[in-house]
C-alpha cells in the first residue's frame, strides 16, 4: 500500500464525453503528480502540485485538460470532450519529502469509446 | 533529444536464477535514478533508487549498478523468484526538475 488512493479505477465513457479523476494522498505530501501510461508504455508526466499551487505542466496536458488540487490535499484531473487517444492509465503519485522518490496509486483506467 | 531506453523488451529466467535488466539513459545531466516494478493492473512500485555519487547500491535481493561513462544502469535481481515476474521501468531525473523520465520497460518472466 503506497498511501495513494485513486477513483474510480476504470471509467469507459464514449468519445466527447467529460471525465474526472480523483486522487487522494493518504497522507499530507507536499508534491503530488499526475501521470499518463499508455500501454506497453512507461508513464509520461503530465503535472505536479506543490500544496495547491500547480507548477509545472508538461506539453501533453492539452487545454482539454484540467488538474486542480484545491485544499492542497487531494486531486482532480479533469478531460473535457474526451477523445479515443485519451485511452490510457493515469496514474497520481506523491512523493517522499523532497528526495525525488515517487509513489505511485494504483490507477484510473480511461477507456474511450 | 532526451531518452531513457532499455536494451531487451522480454527477459525470461528460471527460478532461483540471477536475473540482470539494463537501462541506458542520454542525459549526461541526469543524477538520480530509479527502478520501479509493476505487475499488471497495478501502479508502478518503487524498488530502489541510486544517486550519480554512487556506482552500487544495495536492497534487499535486490541491486543497482550505475556506470556514468558509458550512461548505462542496471537491476541485478537474486535468486529471482515467481512473485518478481512485472514489467520493470527506470527512470530518471535530474537537479532541479521534478518530472520523472520513464523508459519503456522490460517484461521479466520467471519459469518455475
Amino acid at each position: 500500500d503506497t498511501g495513494v488512493s485513486q477513483n474510480p479505477r476504470h471509467k469507459i465513457t464514449k468519445r466527447g464525453q467529460n471525465v474526472t479523476f480523483r486522487c487522494d494522498p493518504i497522507s499530507e505530501h507536499n508534491r503530488l503528480y499526475w501521470y499518463r501510461q499508455t500501454l506497453g508504455q512507461g508513464p509520461e508526466f503530465l503535472t505536479y502540485f506543490q500544496n495547491e499551487a500547480q507548477l509545472e505542466k508538461s506539453r501533453l496536458l492539452s487545454d482539454r485538460f484540467s488538474a486542480e488540487r484545491p485544499k492542497g490535499s487531494f486531486s482532480t484531473l479533469e478531460i473535457q470532450r474526451t477523445e479515443q487517444g485519451d485511452s490510457a492509465m493515469y496514474l497520481c503519485a506523491k512523493e517522499r519529502g523532497n528526495t525525488g522518490e515517487l509513489f505511485f496509486g494504483e490507477g484510473s483506467r480511461l477507456t474511450v469509446l | 533529444g532526451e531518452s531513457v531506453g532499455l536494451h531487451l523488451p522480454t527477459l525470461s529466467v528460471q527460478e532461483g536464477d540471477n536475473s540482470i535488466i539494463n537501462c541506458a539513459y542520454s542525459n549526461s545531466a541526469s543524477d538520480y535514478f530509479i527502478w520501479y516494478k509493476q505487475e499488471s493492473g497495478k501502479g508502478p512500485q518503487f524498488i530502489i533508487d541510486i544517486r550519480s555519487n554512487m556506482d552500487k547500491r544495495q536492497g534487499q535481493r535486490v541491486t543497482v549498478l550505475l556506470n556514468k561513462t558509458v550512461k548505462h544502469l542496471s537491476l541485478q535481481i537474486a535468486a529471482t523468484q515467481p512473485g518478481d515476474s512485472a514489467v520493470y521501468f527506470c527512470a530518471e531525473n535530474t537537479t532541479g526538475r521534478r518530472a520523472l523520465t520513464f523508459g519503456s520497460g522490460t517484461r521479466l518472466q520467471v519459469q518455475p
